[in-house]
C-alpha cells in the first residue's frame, strides 16, 4: 500500500536555528498537508497546499512557517528561529483530491525537539 | 467549532480481550478516518469510514453518519494493539479535527 514518507523519523535543533521537515507524498496526489501534535495534545491542523500554493491554514502557521514543494515529489516545512514550544510531532499528509470523500493518507511523522 | 468526542478516554484489556471504542461528532462531515498511534508516536492510518462498516484484520469499524458516531472494534487485543487511537473529522478541505483519543493498554 502506497506510504507517505517523513524525514527525519526524530530531529534536535537548537532554538534559534531553522528547520526543515521533508515529506514524499503519494505520488499521484494532489492535495498535501501538514500537522502538528505538541506532546500530550491534540493533532492540530496547520496548513493545506494544492497547485503550489497555500489553500487554507490555521492561526498556528504564522510568519514563522512556510510551506514548498520544491520538487515534483517532495513537500517541505520550514520553521524559522525555531522555539522551545514549537517541539512537537509533525505529521504530513496527502490525498488525491480535496473537499472529503477521498482518503486522507498520514505520514508517520517527525519528531521535533527543540533544544 | 464541531467537537469529536472520543470514549473511553483511557482502557486496559488483557491480551485477547475484544474492545469497542466510540467517536461522537457533533456535525456531519465530509470524511472520518481512525488513526492508531503506536508508544513512538508514529500515527498509522486504519480506515477511511465516513460512512458503512470496513473490517481489516482483527480491526473493524462502523460510521453510522446520521447519527453521528463512529466504532471502532477490535478483537483479539494483543500487546502490540497498544497507544492511542484517534478519531479524526473532516468537514472539507482537507482539514481534520481529532478527538482527544483513548489510550489503550493492552497487558500479557
Amino acid at each position: 500500500e502506497p506510504e507517505v514518507t517523513q524525514t527525519p523519523s526524530h530531529q534536535v535543533t537548537q532554538m534559534g536555528q531553522e528547520v526543515i521537515l521533508r515529506c514524499v507524498p503519494i505520488s499521484n496526489h494532489l492535495y498535501f498537508y501538514w500537522y502538528r501534535q505538541i506532546l500530550g495534545q491534540k493533532v492540530e491542523f496547520l496548513v493545506s497546499f494544492y497547485n503550489n500554493e497555500i489553500s487554507e491554514k490555521s492561526e498556528i502557521f504564522d510568519d514563522q512557517f512556510s510551506v514548498e514543494r520544491p520538487d515534483g515529489s517532495n513537500f517541505t516545512l520550514k520553521i524559522r528561529s525555531t522555539k522551545l514550544e514549537d517541539s512537537a510531532m509533525y505529521f504530513c499528509a496527502s490525498s488525491p483530491g480535496g473537499g472529503g470523500h477521498y482518503g486522507y493518507t498520514f505520514g508517520s511523522g517527525t519528531r521535533l525537539t527543540v533544544v | 467549532g464541531i467537537q469529536v468526542e472520543q470514549s473511553p478516554p483511557d482502557l486496559i484489556l488483557q491480551e485477547g480481550a475484544n474492545s469497542t471504542l466510540r467517536c461522537n461528532f457533533s456535525d456531519s462531515v465530509n470524511n472520518l478516518q481512525w488513526f492508531h498511534q503506536n508508544p513512538w508516536g508514529q500515527l498509522i492510518n486504519l480506515f477511511y469510514i465516513p460512512s458503512g462498516t470496513k473490517q481489516n484484520g482483527r480491526l473493524s469499524a462502523t460510521t453510522v453518519a446520521t447519527e453521528r458516531y463512529s466504532l471502532s472494534y477490535i478483537s483479539s487485543s494483543q500487546t502490540t494493539d497498544s497507544g492511542v487511537y484517534f478519531c479524526a473529522v473532516e468537514l472539507g478541505g482537507g482539514q481534520f479535527y481529532f478527538g482527544t483519543g483513548t489510550s489503550l493498554t493492552v497487558i500479557p
